[in-house]
């Protein structure tokens, strides 16, 4: 059965406080892997793809990193507008998403 | 990035209506649109796959005759709630599939609030 685990589910950081999030995944037929993140009451937003292991992308305070059973988001010097549920899903063969239960991140000034 | 958009962003309806709710792609077309539910403090739960021109493929235990899917275009899927009760009252979630050479994403629409009464 293909599984998606977030850890830890919630995270409170300093202001400046550098840290990382872990998506663990255990899965058949793995296409990619997203990460988004999602304010209280609205839609996920879309951050990043990772395709192949070894793969990185940047987007400002955040880096996405991918293995062959993980992917970790690595937040740099986080701001309280970072605050919020960061969700990470696996696309599979079948064109459809597995979503984990997401980390919910609190950045205090 | 790719917008989609989602219509009404809150409804309130007595128990027995129904309630149609729109997602559109505005800036690509999707030939695959997704209906996600979420509830409080919950991930995002799958409940059916929309291809234009075709039937919606619905995950197990999600009823297709309460919850009606219509992707008649490119750039539009409809959701709607048959014969809602209280029990539907949930943030509906739509997504989007755009796939170029080299990627392939899902985004998301705003959300719908339903609350039925």
């Amino acid at each position: 059965e293909d599984q998606v685990t977030q850890s830890p589910e919630a995270l409170r950081l300093q202001e400046g406080e550098s840290s990382s999030l872990n998506c663990s995944y255990t899965v058949s037929g793995l296409r990619g892997l997203f990460w988004y993140r999602q304010d209280p009451g609205k839609g996920p937003e879309f951050l990043f793809t990772l395709y192949s292991a070894g793969e990185e992308k940047e987007k400002e305070r955040l880096k996405a990193t991918l293995t062959k059973k993980e992917s970790f988001l690595h937040i740099t010097a986080p701001k309280p507008e970072d605050s919020a549920t960061y969700l990470c899903a696996v696309h599979l063969l079948s064109s459809r998403l597995t979503f984990g239960e997401g980390t919910q991140l609190t950045v205090n000034p | 990035g790719a917008v989609v958009s989602q219509h009404p962003s809150w409804v309130i309806c007595k128990s027995g209506t129904s309630v149609k709710i729109e997602c559109r792609s505005l800036d690509f077309q999707a030939t695959t649109m997704f209906w996600y539910r979420q509830f409080p403090k919950q991930s995002l739960m799958l409940m059916a796959t929309s291809n234009e021109g075709s039937k919606a493929t619905y995950e197990q235990g999600v009823e297709k005759d309460k919850f009606l899917i219509n992707h008649a275009s490119l750039t539009l899927s409809t959701l709607t709630v048959t014969s809602a009760h209280p029990e539907d009252s949930s943030f509906y979630i739509c997504s989007a599939r755009e796939r170029t050479s080299g990627t392939d994403t899902q985004y998301f629409g705003p959300g719908t609030r339903l609350t039925v009464l």
